[in-house]
């Protein structure tokens, strides 16, 4: 799996647009890129996986360059309850029984 | 509502005295798999199951036992549990068919080996 490199940490403020970018300079042809968050002693939680260019849903938009060697998280106009730690994952969607490295994750804190 | 369910959240356990947490899952899915979370480590993979019977090792394998009997429980079996097995367990699930996208976490066992 290629290594993905984030921030250690980010604050923000209720209603702010935050944007997590991820670094994996050794994405492989067939790896997609996969965002979890996860809440203080609870599992992560699946947020959003795209290939390239853009990918949006009801939680957040996911934004790939062409080199794909970087990819950006944005979460619309937070709340409180973003708080959280934020993990980018890189890997080949297929190959379901690859270790998922979670690395040290972005811990995001939002303020009111 | 799709989920899996890790059994119990917390334990208190004693050093050598033998324990299993259980994993369930309702999505028929396939791969199933066992992480341990610790301050400064991240998640880290203990076991890991393609489909029934079929398991492997993952990285952090020693001192845990898995079996896979049925698709949907995948238990983590700690045979002798020693202080260093105290951590955060999360078992995860998902199908290996189609476009499949996220795989999805348990609520968590915290485990305090004594």
């Amino acid at each position: 799996l290629a290594k993905t490199t984030q921030p250690i940490s980010m604050d923000s403020y209720e209603g702010q647009e935050v944007n997590i970018t991820c670094s994996h300079n050794n994405i492989a042809t067939n790896d997609y890129i996969t965002w979890y968050q996860q809440f203080p002693s609870q599992g992560p939680r699946f947020i959003i996986q795209g290939y390239k260019t853009k990918v949006t849903n009801e939680v957040a938009s996911l934004f790939i360059p062409a080199d794909r060697k970087s990819s950006t998280l944005s979460l619309p106009r937070v709340s409180l309850s973003d708080t959280a730690v934020y993990y980018c994952l890189v890997g080949d969607k297929g190959q379901a029984g690859t270790a998922l490295i979670f690395g040290k994750g972005t811990t995001l804190s939002v303020s009111s | 509502e799709a989920q899996v369910t890790q059994n119990p959240r917390y334990l208190i356990t004693v050093t050598g005295k033998k324990l299993t947490v259980t994993c369930s899952q309702n999505m028929n899915h396939e791969y199933m798999s066992w992480y341990r979370q610790d301050p400064g480590l991240g998640l880290r993979q203990i076991y890991y199951s393609m489909n029934v019977e079929v398991t492997d090792k993952g990285d952090v394998p020693e001192g845990y036992k898995v079996s896979r009997k049925e698709k949907r429980n995948f238990p983590l079996i700690l045979e002798s549990p020693s202080p260093n097995q105290t951590s955060l367990y999360f078992c995860a699930s998902r199908t290996i068919q189609g476009n499949s996208y996220g795989y999805t976490f348990g609520s968590g066992t915290r485990l305090t080996v004594v």
